[in-house]
């Protein structure tokens, strides 16, 4: 199974201060994912890659950089945080080309912005 | 623009009663569709899914139906248990770039 961990689990801030979300997956899927979930709109897609190196723009890209540094690892950034970006952030990967389409999700972090 | 709409919002139902959820979408290339289970503190996970060239998919307790000509499709949880208490995720992918467009969820309560 599928293992996807990201760090930190909860992370508190300022308005204009610097985030970098982490995460990684040790199965070797091609495909990651940045999501964020707040109640009422679901999970939104920020961005997603689907190799080192590549990045592609999702659903609600504005305020985020993203960067896959590797196979195994996603990076999130929030270089100047707004309020309006406390969310709970899941990160997930994918294995392009199999028969199944499955997203294996992380256990999310939870951000907040004063 | 919603790709998927989801209802309802919440639901609770009593233990050994059925659950349905309802889901519907626009875009006539999603091909596959997911449900997907999410715990409080936890992650989403997959529970079932199922591909447009079928109509039923059955899963111990879960079952899926999707009606292509409606682009609608279900999630039926028969002898519901408290511990099936979860936000429901009705999801849909068009499987050609590995994107999957979720509902806004369901928060389903199972009461002893």
């Amino acid at each position: 199974e599928a293992a996807v961990t990201q760090s930190p689990r909860n992370k508190v801030t300022v308005t204009g201060g610097n985030v970098t979300l982490s995460c990684r997956q040790t199965n070797s899927h091609n495909y990651m994912y940045w999501y964020r979930q707040d109640t009422g709109h679901g999970l939104r897609l920020i961005h997603y890659s689907y190799g080192a190196g590549n990045l592609q723009i999702g659903d609600v890209p504005d305020g985020y950089k993203a960067t896959r540094t590797t196979q195994e690892d996603f990076f999130l950034l929030l270089e100047l945080a707004s309020p309006s970006q406390t969310s709970l952030y899941f990160c997930a990967s994918s294995d392009a080309g199999q028969s199944s389409y499955e997203q294996y999700f992380g256990p999310g972090t939870r951000l907040t912005v004063l | 623009q919603q790709q998927v709409r989801q209802s309802p919002q919440s639901l609770t139902v009593w233990e050994g009663g059925t659950t349905v959820l309802t889901c519907s979408y626009e875009d006539s290339t999603f091909n596959y569709f997911p449900w997907y289970q999410q715990f409080p503190g936890e992650g989403p996970a997959l529970l079932i899914s199922i591909l447009s060239v079928s109509d039923k998919k059955e899963d111990g307790r879960f079952t899926t139906f999707f009606n292509k000509r409606e682009k609608k499709l279900s999630l039926h949880i028969i002898d519901s248990q408290p511990g099936d208490s979860a936000t429901y995720f009705c999801a849909a992918s068009p499987n050609s770039n590995n994107r999957i467009f979720f509902g806004d969820g369901t928060q389903l309560v199972v009461k002893p």
